[in-house]
Parts: C-alpha cells; sequence; structure tokens
C-alpha cells in the first residue's frame, strides 16, 4: 500500500521559520513534490525534489531524503498570505505522472 | 486566461441524476487527471489519460466515467449521483517525459453537492 504522514496542523508566526514534515512509504519513488493550496482554490506547484538534499526557492526550500523515507519544506520569513494548506505527493511511475498525495497540513500563520 | 478550466465550478444535484464535470486546458499537455478532495482525505486520484486514446482507472473509479474528447478535453461523469460523492473536483494536466515542465497544473475545481 501507499502511506503518506504528514501533521494536520501547524501555527506560526509571521516572520518566523517553519519546517512541515512529510515521511512516505510507497511502491515505488520518482520524486516528491510539494504543492500550496489555499482555502477553496487548486493546488500550485511549489518544489519537486528526486535527490538527496535540499533545493532553495526563494523563502521556501525543500529537502529530501530517500533513504529515510522523508522530506519537509522549510518556510522562511513567514507572512500571513503563507497561511495555507501544503500538500506533500509522492511521483509513482516513470516521470511521475501517477502523484499519490498526503492529506495535508494546514498551516495559520498569526501577526 | 486560465491555462486550465473547469465548468460548473459549483453544482447542486439531486441523487439518481447523471451529471458531467468538463475539464478544457491551453496548457498542450497530453496528460490529464480527474482527482476529488475530500476534508480529511486529500486528493484521490479519480481516472487519468495520457492521450487521447488511452484511459486509465486510479484510485477511486467505481461511480465514475471519463471520456477524453480531445487532447484539450477530458470530462468526468457520475452515472448516477450519490451524496458520498458531494466533494470538490479538480482537473489537472501534466506535460510528456523528458521536458522540463516538472509536476501536474490544477485547474480551479468544482463543488458539488450531491442532495
Amino acid at each position: 500500500g501507499q502511506n503518506i504522514d504528514q501533521p494536520t496542523e501547524m501555527t506560526a508566526t509571521e516572520g518566523a521559520i517553519v519546517q512541515i514534515n512529510c515521511t512516505y512509504q510507497t511502491s515505488g519513488f520518482n520524486g516528491l513534490f510539494w504543492y500550496q493550496q489555499h482555502a477553496g482554490e487548486a493546488p500550485t506547484f511549489l518544489s519537486y525534489n528526486v535527490l538527496d538534499g535540499l533545493e532553495e526557492k526563494g523563502r521556501f526550500s525543500s529537502f529530501l531524503s530517500r533513504s529515510k523515507g522523508y522530506s519537509y519544506l522549510l518556510l522562511k520569513e513567514l507572512q500571513m498570505k503563507d497561511s495555507a494548506s501544503y500538500l506533500c505527493a509522492v511521483g509513482l511511475g516513470y516521470n511521475t505522472d501517477k502523484l499519490i498525495f498526503g492529506t495535508g497540513t494546514r498551516l495559520q500563520v498569526f501577526p | 486566461d486560465a491555462d486550465v478550466t473547469q465548468t460548473p465550478r459549483n453544482r447542486i444535484t439531486k441523487t439518481g441524476k447523471r451529471i458531467m464535470l468538463e475539464c478544457s486546458q491551453t496548457k498542450g499537455h497530453d496528460r490529464m487527471y480527474w482527482y476529488r478532495q475530500d476534508p480529511g482525505l486529500g486528493l484521490r486520484l479519480i481516472y487519468y489519460s495520457f492521450d487521447v486514446k488511452d484511459i486509465n482507472k486510479g484510485e477511486i473509479s467505481d461511480g465514475y466515467s471519463v471520456s477524453r474528447q480531445a487532447q484539450a478535453k477530458f470530462s468526468l461523469s457520475l452515472e448516477s449521483a450519490i451524496p458520498n460523492q458531494t466533494a470538490l473536483y479538480f482537473c489537472a494536466t501534466s506535460d510528456a517525459p523528458g521536458t522540463p515542465e516538472i509536476g501536474q497544473y490544477f485547474g480551479p475545481g468544482t463543488r458539488l453537492t450531491v442532495t
């Protein structure tokens, strides 16, 4: 079976740093994705990791350890607009066409 | 204009009715997907299509059917709607293997309520 775990909810303060963890156990792996989803809106692509290590993109960074089945999304200098759900997804099959999503982490940023 | 559009955006229907949700894309992607999202369950794949002649079942295809009318159009049908099909439905697209455009791109969603 496929299993992707991430915390249900997190809270943080504006300007702070928050780390959202994701662990996975899947039959196959071809990359790990992070998506951001504001309430009632479409998920939007944030990052993709296929090799171990850290990928940095502005205020957002994503880390992957394939041997541990673990990833995290790091958000720096939090802003109110970062309040959203963050979805971890594992790509299966050739070229990651099939994605298995975790249930998402709802992040609330307070002033 | 949005790259991936869905119609309708909201729909309320009664148990037993047939309903079709439509998805169109201008991204030129070959691959298209239908997901449903329920609170606490995340996004789950219903059907996917890698080209016009290719249709594949996802994790939760029972009670649903699809039609790929053209490269740019992928429709999802509920033949006889039931209340537990009440959910937020998303269409998504992705590019072919080997291209730099990684990941899936989602439409704005259709909120379906079955009473």
